[in-house]
Order: C-alpha cells, then structure tokens, then sequence
C-alpha cells in the first residue's frame, strides 16, 4: 500500500542550526512529493515540491529538499533555522501521477526553535 | 488574488447533529478537495470535486456528503455527529488538467463536537 513515513515525530533545534527533517515513502511509480508547512491555528502553505528532473529542490522559506530514489527518500533540508520556521512539517505524495486526485500524507514533525 | 477561503472558522456542535461547511476555491481552480485534520494527525482525504460531481472519495462513512456549485465553491456536510468528528476540516483547490499542481489550501475550519 501506498504510504509516507516521516520518522521524526519531534525535532528541537537552535535558532542558525541546520535542520534536516526526513521523509520515506513507498510508492511504484515515479512519485509526486511535496512538502507543506502548517503553523498553529493554520492551513498548510507549499514549501516545494519535486517531479522530475534535477532531484534537489528549491522552495521558499530557504528550505530544499533531496529525493533519493534508491533510499525512497525526499528529506527536507535548511542550512540556518530561524525561531519563525517552528511549526507542523509534513510530507505528501500524490500517488496519481500527478494526476491531481487524492494526497497522502505523512503524520507529520513538529519542530520547535530554541533561541 | 483571493487564496482558498472557509467558512466558519470555529464551530461547536453537539453529538447527533448536523453541520455545514464551506469553501470558496483559489482564483482560477476548478477542483476542491476536502480532508480531515484530527489532532496531531496528518490530513486524510474525504472527498474530491470536479464539474459538480465527486471525482474520488476517501475512507469516509456516508454521513459525509459535499456539493459544488457552478461557481465552484463547495460545502462538506456531515451528519449525526459523533465525538470522534472533532477535527480540523481543510479545504484544498487546484486546477485539473495541470499535471502535478500542488493544492492551494485554506485555514480550515476547527470543528468542534460536545
């Protein structure tokens, strides 16, 4: 079955740290991934997402992600953490091509910035 | 260039009743998903619309019902509420057609239930 697994449940880090936030999922096909932000009381905002071609992504925010197709793996990245990017991280993936139907989601990692 | 909206914001309820919500899609889109958010949870999708018919449908009990209108907006019904119906309801749009469009959500709606 079709599935996204994000291992981290809760990450602490210190505002300039680097942040890596891990995302594997299982799917056969060329997967469809993305990456959403949601703060408190929010809805979820785009940071990037990836479908073909160069495997390290760009979003906003100063976030990049890297999709691994022989680890299944799409880890969110960012060199110097800002206490403003604390919030809920989760990983999508649309499992019809693109298709632009249903998206499966990750449960999610909240990160928390210390200053 | 207005985002997704939603309405209401917050909702209380009580068991057995029934509720309403709604959803104005982004600019341009024609297609509106729906999920539920239950605490500490990733979303799970309920339903998706297009052209005013539901194009996919998740694991949901019938209980859970939508419409779009011509204008594209769409409303989530739900019946006889049960506790465990207390989440937060978002709503997603996008255009069919762009392949590998990412959805546009909205804040939701905290749906409450006493």
């Amino acid at each position: 079955a079709q599935s996204v697994t994000q291992p981290d449940i809760h990450i602490t880090v210190s505002e300039g740290a680097s942040l890596e936030l891990r995302c594997n999922y299982s799917y056969g096909a060329t997967p469809y991934l993305f990456w959403y932000v949601q703060s408190p009381g929010q809805g979820l905002q785009l940071l990037l997402k990836y479908f073909s071609g160069d495997t390290l992504v760009q979003g906003i925010k100063g976030f990049e992600a890297e999709f691994k197709r022989s680890q299944s793996s799409f880890n969110l990245r960012k060199p110097s953490v800002h206490w403003s990017d604390a919030a809920e991280y989760f990983c999508a993936v649309d499992p019809n091509a693109g298709n632009n139907r249903k998206l499966i989601w990750g449960l999610g990692t909240s990160l928390a910035v210390n200053p | 260039d207005a985002g997704v909206t939603q309405s209401p914001t917050h909702l209380i309820k009580t068991r057995g009743q029934q509720v309403t919500l709604r959803c104005s899609p982004k600019s341009g889109h024609d297609t509106v998903s729906w999920y539920q958010q239950a605490l500490g949870q990733g979303p799970q999708f309920i339903f998706q619309y297009y052209e005013e018919e539901e194009r996919q449908r998740g694991n949901f009990p019938d209980r859970f019902s939508g419409h779009q209108f011509p204008n594209y907006s769409s409303e989530l019904n739900v019946n006889a509420l049960l506790l465990g119906d207390s989440a937060l309801y978002l709503c997603a749009s996008s255009l069919l057609g762009e392949l590998g469009q990412p959805q546009h959500f909205g804040d939701g709606t905290r749906l409450s239930i006493l």
